[in-house]
C-alpha cells in the first residue's frame, strides 16, 4: 500500500554538523508538509509545498533552516548548522489539495550532540 | 471510562469500556477539526474530521462530537481496545488542503 517513506530513520550528530532530511511523498498528492515534533512543543508546522511551490515556511528558521522539492518525488529539510536545540521527530507528511487526510511518515529522529 | 474537563494529559480505561478524549480548540475560523492516533515510534494517523458546520460524525467505533459554542472537540471511541493504546491528537485545520494546528495530546492507556 502506498506510504509516505523518510530517511535516515534515525539520525545522531555533532553540533555544527549539516542535516539533510529526506522524504518522498506518496505518488499523486500534491501537497507535502513538515512538522517538527517535540515534548515541549508538540507538533509544530516547518514548511509546506503545493506542487513543489512553497507555500508556507513561516515556522521555519530560515536562517538554519531550508526546505525543497527537488522534484514531485522527493522533498528534502536541511539544517545547516545544526544545534542541539533541533533534537526532535521531524515527520512529512503528504496529502491532496482540499483533503483534510494527511498522510504522515514514520519520521526522522534527529539528535544534535 | 471518561476524561473529565477539557483536557488530560492521561486517559487510563479497561478493555471494553467506552473513551472520550476531550479537546479545547482556538480558532473558530478553522473550517475542519480532525483527529489523529499516534502509536509509539510512528508518524501520526488520520482517524476521522468533522466539517465546521457539522455537530457529530461517526466512524467505526469512532464519534467525533462539535460545540461550536464553548469550542469543545471530542473523540468518543466505543468499547476500547488494547490496539486503541496511543496518543491521540486533536488539530484544526483552517482550510481543506491546508497545514494542521496540532493541539496538546492525551495519552490513551488500555488494560486487558
Amino acid at each position: 500500500d502506498a506510504r509516505v517513506t523518510q530517511t535516515p530513520r534515525d539520525k545522531v550528530t555533532e553540533m555544527g554538523q549539516e542535516v539533510t532530511m529526506r522524504c518522498q511523498p506518496i505518488l499523486g498528492h500534491n501537497t507535502v508538509f513538515w512538522y517538527r515534533q517535540t515534548m515541549m512543543q508538540g507538533l509544530e508546522l516547518l514548511a509546506y509545498f503545493r506542487n513543489r511551490a512553497p507555500l508556507d515556511d513561516s515556522g521555519m528558521p530560515k536562517d538554519r533552516f531550508s526546505a525543497e522539492m527537488p522534484d514531485a518525488t522527493l522533498a528534502t529539510l536541511k539544517i545547516q548548522p545544526s544545534e542541539p536545540r533541533d533534537s526532535a521527530v521531524y515527520f512529512c507528511a503528504s496529502g491532496f489539495l482540499f483533503g483534510n487526510e494527511q498522510f504522515f511518515g514514520p519520521g526522522t529522529r534527529l539528535t544534535v550532540l | 471510562g471518561e476524561s473529565v474537563g477539557l483536557h488530560l494529559p492521561t486517559l487510563s480505561v479497561q478493555e471494553g469500556d467506552n473513551s472520550i478524549i476531550n479537546c479545547a480548540y482556538s480558532n473558530s475560523a478553522s473550517d475542519y477539526f480532525i483527529w489523529y492516533k499516534q502509536e509509539s515510534g510512528k508518524g501520526p494517523q488520520f482517524i476521522i474530521d468533522i466539517r465546521s458546520n457539522m455537530d457529530k460524525r461517526q466512524g467505526q467505533r469512532v464519534t467525533v462530537l462539535l460545540n461550536k459554542t464553548v469550542k469543545h472537540l471530542s473523540l468518543q471511541i466505543a468499547a476500547t481496545q488494547p490496539g486503541d493504546s496511543a496518543v491521540y491528537f486533536c488539530a484544526e485545520n483552517p482550510q481543506a488542503g491546508t497545514a494542521l494546528i496540532f493541539g496538546k495530546g492525551t495519552t490513551l492507556s488500555v488494560s486487558s
